[in-house]
């Protein structure tokens, strides 16, 4: 079956720890974003990427770090540059992003928190 | 002011009854529109997409006002399974931006 797989389910980090979360879609989608979802907030965007090896910010992109080396993967690391890091991060992937009433669809998120 | 606007609820109503959700969108160069659907702690799903015309898919219709930036869903014959968080999306361009949610308690 075709979709996004994001790992782990659950992090925990350190004070002044890097750690990466995984994005992976079989879906040959071209564009993938990194959402941060806070409790009882909207999604708010980190970073997406339209092509391979290409990515922009987001509205929320200090303290985080991407790489879209291969067409199906996004890993998004968090850096210990951001400062409050505990949140819902949801990875989405959409075909065709330049076409009109292309949705985008989400894996089932990491839930990041801190030690 | 954000981009799209709903309001937050929650919503409580008994099963069975209609509930109607509004959200507006304040840029008139925005494409396309979307309903999602989150469950708590969960992503978000598709529901449908929205379009001028008005679409409807079982008991939800949604509905696009251009000329107002306004979309509304409407969903008929609540079921205790329609609880959930739901998500009025505009598309404009590469970017896509997501309303807060509007909360929906359906009670027996």
């Amino acid at each position: 079956d075709g979709g996004i797989t994001q790992s782990p389910k659950y992090l925990f980090r350190k004070e002044g720890q890097n750690v990466t979360l995984s994005c992976e879609q079989n879906l040959n989608h071209d564009a993938m974003y990194w959402y941060r979802q806070d409790p009882g907030q909207g999604l708010r965007l980190i970073y997406y990427s339209q092509i391979v090896n290409d990515f922009q910010k987001g509205d929320i992109a200090e303290g985080y770090s991407v790489s879209r080396e291969k067409k199906e993967s996004f890993p998004l690391t968090v850096t210990s540059a951001q400062k409050n890091p505990t949140a819902f991060y949801l990875c989405a992937s959409r075909n065709r992003p330049d076409r009109e009433n292309q949705p985008q669809h989400f894996g089932d998120g990491t839930r990041l928190s801190i030690l | 002011r954000k981009e799209v606007e709903q309001d937050p609820g929650p919503f409580n109503v008994p099963e069975g009854a209609t509930v109607a959700f509004n959200c507006t969108y304040s840029n008139s160069a925005s494409q396309s529109f979307f309903w999602y659907r989150q469950d708590c702690r969960k992503e978000p799903k598709l529901l449908m997409s929205v379009y001028s015309s008005g679409n409807e898919d079982g008991r939800f219709t949604a509905q696009l006002n251009r000329a107002s930036q306004y979309i509304s869903l409407l969903i008929r014959d609540s079921k205790l399974s329609d609880s959930a968080t739901y998500l009025c999306v505009v598309k404009r361009g590469f970017k896509t931006i997501f309303g807060a949610g509007t909360r929906l308690f359906v009670k027996a």
